[in-house]
């Protein structure tokens, strides 16, 4: 089982600036299975990137993921009032138990 | 357009069964290309995978675990429907639940569409 460690805990940013969110597994994987995911409060999680660079379907090209290996990042370019979330990690592939990191909060 | 809208009792007492359905619209629960999947989510947990059903010819059905030997995750086709069953409930039980569906093959951990959650509280 793969354990992905999410940092910084909190991310204090303003509107405008540059959110950088790291993700680090456990061990290597291939097939970049990386995903993220953004929880507003007292909503469910939705998904955003899949594949470690792919937007989900409606997802702002202000959001973008990178990474390989077992370094991974989620990147939000000029923060808008609804990002600020809390953002969660997550490896994924065809056999559980799937696990998510502990999650990141931006916060202005 | 994926929705699934869940229903069921916010308060459980300690020893009973939590019960939860998950009404399906826009899929199929029968559907070959999908997995159905209960998550919660509590501060002291964080968000944990529960488990799930999903057909391949034929029904298939795992879970967690945490939880085995209490969970029962079912697919109620007449209905389009999966529900949930969580026995001996404990106060550490109480968090939000989701209905979640998964993919197909390497992407069945990929959760692409959520429930609104239901949160459970445990307690006398």
């Amino acid at each position: 089982e793969i354990v992905v460690t999410q940092s910084p805990g909190t991310l204090s940013l303003s509107p405008g600036e540059r959110a950088t969110l790291s993700c680090r597994a456990s061990q290597a994987f291939g097939g970049g299975y990386l995903a993220w995911y953004q929880q507003k409060p007292g909503q469910a999680p939705r998904l955003l990137i899949y594949g470690t660079s792919s937007r989900a379907t409606g997802i702002p090209d202000r959001f973008s993921g990178g990474g390989s290996g077992t370094d991974f990042t989620l990147t939000i370019n000029r923060l808008e009032p609804e990002d600020f979330a809390v953002y969660y990690c997550q490896h994924y592939d065809d056999s559980p138990p799937w696990t998510f990191g502990q999650g990141t909060k931006v916060e202005i | 357009q994926v929705q699934l809208q869940q229903s069921g009792p916010g308060l459980v007492k300690p020893s009973q069964t939590l019960s939860l359905t998950c009404s399906i619209s826009g899929d199929s629960v029968s559907s070959n290309n999908a997995i159905w999947n209960w998550l919660r989510q509590s501060p002291s947990r964080g968000l944990e995978w529960l488990g799930r059903t999903y057909h391949r010819s034929r029904w298939y059905d795992d879970c967690a675990v945490s939880v085995k030997g209490r969970i029962i995750i079912k697919p109620d086709t007449s209905k389009n429907q999966v529900s949930l069953q969580l026995s001996s409930v404990t106060p550490e039980d109480t968090a939000v639940y989701y209905c979640v569906r998964g993919g197909a093959g390497t992407t069945a951990g990929l959760f692409d569409s959520w429930g609104q959650g239901t949160l459970v509280t445990v307690s006398s």
